[in-house]
């Protein structure tokens, strides 16, 4: 079983749609959680943190649900530079990357 | 501030030949990895190291090899290149604190085909 599952998409959303991704992870006694965003051709970066008690950043908002060992990425009023791979990362000792979302924005 | 830097860019390699992907940080990092992404797919880690002079296998480590003699500088070396390893190749580092940050810092990436 892979330590972290993802949908791989791809999202396709108009602009100003609202949009979620899913992550599920299979480690229970996993430390910590984060998205990280991976442009066309690009190196990945770190989006944000994610916890338990949610984690707000403008458009984005990400959860944990440790009972259920889930994790989401809410992003509101997509705009059209939100297109990218959305991959989320559990760290249980090693870091464990998800295979990604890929989210296009449409105008 | 060049962080983590990786050369080549871009490499075309014939079946059987071998080479040298080179990375170097500057931020004394002890923690470095090669992890490699196929088209569509997520990273791989292929070897990892936690300070100079230990490597460690990851994932997929078959056909590769790693060496760490500084902590500025963990180069990945293909033996005998297959089609199977043509893929982007993604050098990171990061600090112990990385693991409540979630930072790992990337270089931009070599990008390989074996013909």
């Amino acid at each position: 079983r892979k330590e972290v599952e993802q949908d791989p998409g791809p999202f396709n959303v108009p602009e100003g749609a609202t949009v979620a991704f899913n992550c599920t992870y299979s480690n229970s006694a996993s430390q910590s959680f984060f998205w990280y965003r991976q442009d066309c051709r690009k190196e990945p970066k770190l989006l944000m943190s994610v916890y338990s008690s949610g984690n707000e950043d403008g458009r984005f908002t990400a959860q944990l649900n440790r009972a259920s060992q889930y994790i989401s990425l809410l992003i509101r009023d997509s705009k059209l530079s939100d297109s990218a791979t959305y991959l989320c990362v559990v760290i249980s000792g090693k870091f464990y990357f998800g295979s990604g979302t890929k989210l296009n924005v449409k105008p | 501030n060049a962080g983590v830097t990786q050369t080549p860019k871009f490499r075309i390699l014939k079946i059987g030949q071998s080479m040298t992907l080179q990375c170097a940080q500057d931020m004394n990092h002890n923690y470095m990895y090669w992890y490699r992404q196929d088209p569509g797919m997520g990273l791989k880690l292929i070897y990892y190291s936690v300070g100079a002079g230990i490597t460690d296998k990851g994932e997929v480590p078959n056909g590769y090899n790693v060496s760490r003699s500084t902590t500025e500088d963990f180069p990945l070396r293909l033996e005998l290149a297959a089609p199977s390893q043509t893929s982007v190749y993604f050098c990171a580092s990061r600090t112990p604190r990385s693991t409540n940050t979630g930072e790992l810092f990337f270089g931009e990436g070599s990008r390989l085909t074996v013909l």
